[in-house]
């Protein structure tokens, strides 16, 4: 079985500095991760995936987050936070190799940026 | 640019009556989903298709809820009758297939509110 624990339910950053989220996850196969992000009223936008090639994976608007295997982590990180960053963020794992693979949600982190 | 798209966006309806939702998946895309959003369970799975044949729908209540794929450009979601508890926001993600490491594409998603 597979599930997903985003250890903030919020965060709160200033316009300019880090951003790290973080998310733990547990898998009995080689894991694909996702991040994806929610904007007010609005759908679920894929900021990037892990899918077992390079540990280190960059998405858009400056995202990116680093699978750590040894530590069942994927937390995404971000080295200067945007007043267009505010969201909700949901880590995702999906982990059949066979069959047909659903995808766990977790229960979100929402990020907020203060001027 | 293609997107899943959703109709209605929003939508407000008396308890027991039919309410009808609807999403057009990426063309290309033989995977769709449907699942709920509250503020209490988070992101839930309610059902799934590949190549228009359902493959799970064990997340949905099978009393009140229908999910159909007519067509390879039209999914339906169906409550019959609804009731307050059924309000939510309710999202199709359309994807190239239900593999580990597929990306799910959101649409904006159906806001329902059953009075």
């Amino acid at each position: 079985a597979q599930s997903v624990t985003q250890l903030d339910s919020h965060v709160s950053v200033s316009e300019g500095t880090p951003v790290l989220l973080r998310c733990n996850y547990s898998s009995s196969y080689s894991p694909s991760l996702f991040w994806y992000v929610q904007h007010p009223n609005k759908g679920l936008q894929l900021l990037l995936k892990y899918t077992s090639a390079a540990t280190l994976v960059k998405g858009i608007n400056g995202f990116e987050a680093e699978f750590k295997k040894s530590e069942t982590s994927f937390h995404l990180t971000k080295p200067s936070a945007h007043m267009s960053d505010a969201a909700e963020y949901f880590c995702v794992v999906s982990d059949r190799d066979s069959g047909y693979s659903t995808l766990t949600f977790g229960k979100g982190t929402m990020l907020l940026v203060s001027p | 640019d293609a997107r899943v798209t959703q109709t209605p966006r929003d939508k407000v309806t008396e308890m027991g009556q039919e309410v009808t939702m609807r999403c057009q998946p990426i063309l290309g895309h033989n995977t769709v989903f449907w699942y709920r959003q509250t503020m209490m369970q988070g992101l839930e799975l309610l059902a799934y298709f590949r190549n228009r044949a359902p493959l799970d729908d064990s997340g949905m209540p099978k009393d009140r809820f229908s999910a159909e794929m007519p067509d390879a450009t039209l999914a339906t979601l169906k409550i019959q009758p609804s009731e307050p508890r059924d309000s939510a926001v309710y999202f199709c993600a359309s994807g190239p297939g239900t593999g580990r490491t597929d990306t799910q594409y959101f649409g904006p998603g159906t806001r329902l509110t059953v009075l």
